[in-house]
């Protein structure tokens, strides 16, 4: 299995600021996830990068709010842009494995407060 | 619409009782079940996947089965390492993850 890391693993930020979160794998991937995860609550998909291509967001989520970078097939950043104490939460990228059919692997998490 | 319910909410058992976390699910075209365990501040190590009705799967203390609505994840003889909050997630067609709300586990000595 693709083996993930993220970059920071926590942050504090003041409110109106931007975060950028790193994603790297050690193995070329097609697609990328990022994932955000409330306290108490389950994980919830933010959108899906593919390299070459325009993220893809889902309901709820605006690339103005969470622009995203996929500059090739190991690397992906998310940034939180102009936070507001909502936004605390941990946030997860993960991968499709390719050679394990539609399975995915997460990252170790980035845990964001804001204050 | 995908969706995934988890129960018990939460579970807590005394270390060597054995028990069973429910996952339902309705899904248009099943790609995949999926059993994640997760410990706080952590993210989601993946467990089992399941591709069809009738398979099962088994790792250590844990067996994860599944049927056409729903899925189990059998927990024999559990240890106090064991305590987690399990999640489960289905993928259907070429949508991504679903996942449910999960179930704390929780072991006593």
């Amino acid at each position: 299995s693709a083996v993930i890391s993220q970059k920071p693993s926590r942050d504090i930020c003041q409110r109106g600021t931007s975060l950028t979160i790193q994603c790297q794998v050690d193995s070329q991937v097609t697609m990328m996830f990022w994932y955000r995860q409330q306290p108490g609550q389950s994980l919830t998909l933010i959108a899906t990068a593919n390299q070459g291509s325009e993220a893809t967001y889902e309901s709820g989520f605006v690339i103005d709010k969470f622009p995203i970078s996929r500059p090739n097939l190991t690397f992906s950043t998310l940034t939180v842009s102009n936070m507001s104490p909502e936004d605390s939460s941990i946030y997860l990228c993960s991968v499709d494995d390719a050679g394990s059919q539609y399975e995915q692997y997460f990252g170790p998490g980035t845990r964001l407060t804001v204050t | 619409e995908d969706q995934v319910t988890q129960s018990p909410e939460a579970l807590r058992l005394q270390e060597g009782e054995s028990s069973s976390l429910n996952c339902s699910y309705t899904v248009s075209g099943l790609r995949g079940l999926f059993w994640y365990r997760q410990d706080p501040g952590k993210g989601p190590e993946f467990l089992f996947t399941l591709y069809s009705a009738g398979e099962e799967k088994e790792k250590e203390r844990l067996k994860a089965t599944l049927t056409k609505k729903e899925s189990f994840l059998h927990i024999t003889a559990p240890k106090p390492e064991d305590s987690a909050t399990y999640l489960c997630a289905v993928r259907g067609g070429n949508t991504p993850l679903v996942f449910g709300k999960g179930t704390r586990l929780s072991v006593i000595a």
